[in-house]
């Protein structure tokens, strides 16, 4: 959706590197949402947001951090403790928690130098 | 917790025909239904959605039904064209996860010419 941007569509990550990946949203969603989709799999839960300063880890938030210090934007980092980063990375929003459609970003691919 | 069990994982059919994927559940009190369709490399998009107070909502080509006693929702692709072929998600609302969305494994669609 041209309400969401990720950046940068591309990210290579060194070894023992963290990295942050963005995700804004002038859709004026109270709800945000990070998933991890690797390669002809579905779309896995890494932490996700309901509030500005409020955030909830999702089934694999493991080696993840965020933040949501604005509405607006909700960025992820991987950390080096997240030994497997390689996927496609993909940000959403929604109107409110739950029940509501998301919309997506068009996603950062992010691989391992 | 609830798992959204989807099928078929691939589907090929002839363009023209008609294509069903159907998704189970367990959890009774699941009352949002979404559909997205992923093309290769790209953002999940919504394309249909249900509630649980309907049986059934169309779009044009595209339809819904849901099942609530038997706890599965189908998705209906009628005169299924070239620009069908993609990667098709079922999701669910669900109570107990916070009304979080649960995803299916997802559905490769193949229209062959």
């Amino acid at each position: 959706d041209g309400g969401i941007t990720q950046s940068p569509k591309y990210l290579f990550r060194k070894e023992g590197q963290n990295v942050t990946l963005s995700c804004e949203q002038n859709l004026n969603h109270d709800a945000m949402y990070w998933y991890r989709q690797d390669p002809g799999q579905g779309l896995r839960l890494i932490y996700y947001s309901q509030i500005v300063n409020d955030f909830q880890k999702g089934d694999i938030a493991e080696g993840y951090s965020v933040s949501r210090e604005k509405k607006e934007s909700f960025p992820l980092t991987v950390t080096s403790a997240q030994k497997n980063p390689t996927a496609f990375y993909l940000c959403a929003s929604s109107i409110h928690r739950g029940n509501q459609p998301q919309h997506f970003g068009d996603g950062t691919r992010l691989s391992i130098l | 917790g609830e798992n959204v069990e989807q099928h078929p994982s691939t589907l090929s059919v002839q363009e023209g025909d008609s294509a069903v994927i159907k998704c189970t559940y367990s959890d009774s009190a699941s009352n949002y239904f979404p559909w997205y369709k992923q093309e290769l490399g790209k953002r999940p998009q919504l394309i249909i959605d249900i509630r649980s107070n309907v049986g059934e909502k169309k779009d044009q080509r595209i339809a819904v039904t849901l099942n609530k006693t038997a706890k599965h929702f189908s998705l209906h692709i009628t005169e299924t064209q070239p620009e069908d072929s993609a990667v098709y998600f079922c999701a669910l609302s669900v109570r107990d996860s916070n009304y979080q969305l649960i995803w299916g494994a997802g559905t490769k669609l193949i229209i062959k010419p």
